[in-house]
């Protein structure tokens, strides 16, 4: 029973390119939500998405970054021109329901911006 | 209002020893209080979770006590073990929507 799963588990990206994290729910779970935690702090909520919808984005920075669950396929985070700021481990979490609340964590996306 | 406080930053316990751990909220519309125990290099994993219409939660070595009133709740790891030595997170929810987390404790457990 395989768990959440994120690839890359580390990227490392020169300011002005593109970031592209993956993510895969557990199998069974149709919601997905993505969390950043800088070194030293907690984890933040940026995103949650449901097949093909994004129900709540308000964690999102307004710019440079955007999310996607297609109907098939895993669960994409991009940050376009990365900055070094960007720098942080980027987690994603699954649930079966949006109102299950068991959330559970993938092992996580390093990004480094040299 | 959306934000949980969590302390100690760092706790430190002999083998054997209770290790207690503490959370405040603000926002009354929290219905979901997990425990997440996060090791270096690792994603968070669900440890013990409370809903506010019970006062404790127990699952093996770990309790959650929970004070509705008082809008705090905290996590006691009874007879701890080196192997607990990781960083435990608090968090909040409401509705399933997202999780407010905590700073975060880094527990040291010494043989």
């Amino acid at each position: 029973n395989a768990g959440v799963m994120q690839n890359p588990r580390h990227l490392v990206r020169r300011r002005g390119q593109e970031a592209r994290l993956r993510c895969s729910p557990m199998k069974g779970h149709s919601h997905v939500y993505w969390y950043r935690q800088l070194p030293e702090e907690g984890l933040k909520f940026m995103v949650y998405l449901q097949k093909e919808n994004i129900i709540d984005e308000s964690g999102m920075p307004k710019e440079r970054f955007s999310a996607e669950f297609p109907k098939e396929g895993p669960s994409i985070l991009r940050i376009q021109q990365v900055v070094r700021g960007d720098s942080a481990a980027y987690f994603c979490a699954s649930s079966y329901q949006g109102n299950s609340y068991e959330q559970y964590f993938g092992p996580g996306t390093r990004l480094t911006v040299t | 209002q959306q934000q949980v406080k969590q302390s100690p930053q760092s706790l430190i316990v002999q083998k054997g020893g209770i290790s207690i751990i503490n959370c405040a909220y603000e926002n009354t519309a929290f219905d979901y209080f997990p425990w997440y125990q996060q090791f270096p290099g690792k994603g968070p994993a669900l440890l013990i979770a409370i809903r506010p219409d019970v006062s404790e939660k127990k699952e093996g070595r770990f309790t959650i006590s929970f004070n509705k009133s008082a809008k705090q709740f905290s996590l006691h790891i009874m007879d701890s073990q080196p192997g607990d030595s990781a960083t435990y997170f608090c968090a909040a929810d409401h509705s399933g929507s997202r999780l407010t987390f905590g700073e975060g404790t880094q527990l040291t457990v010494n043989p």
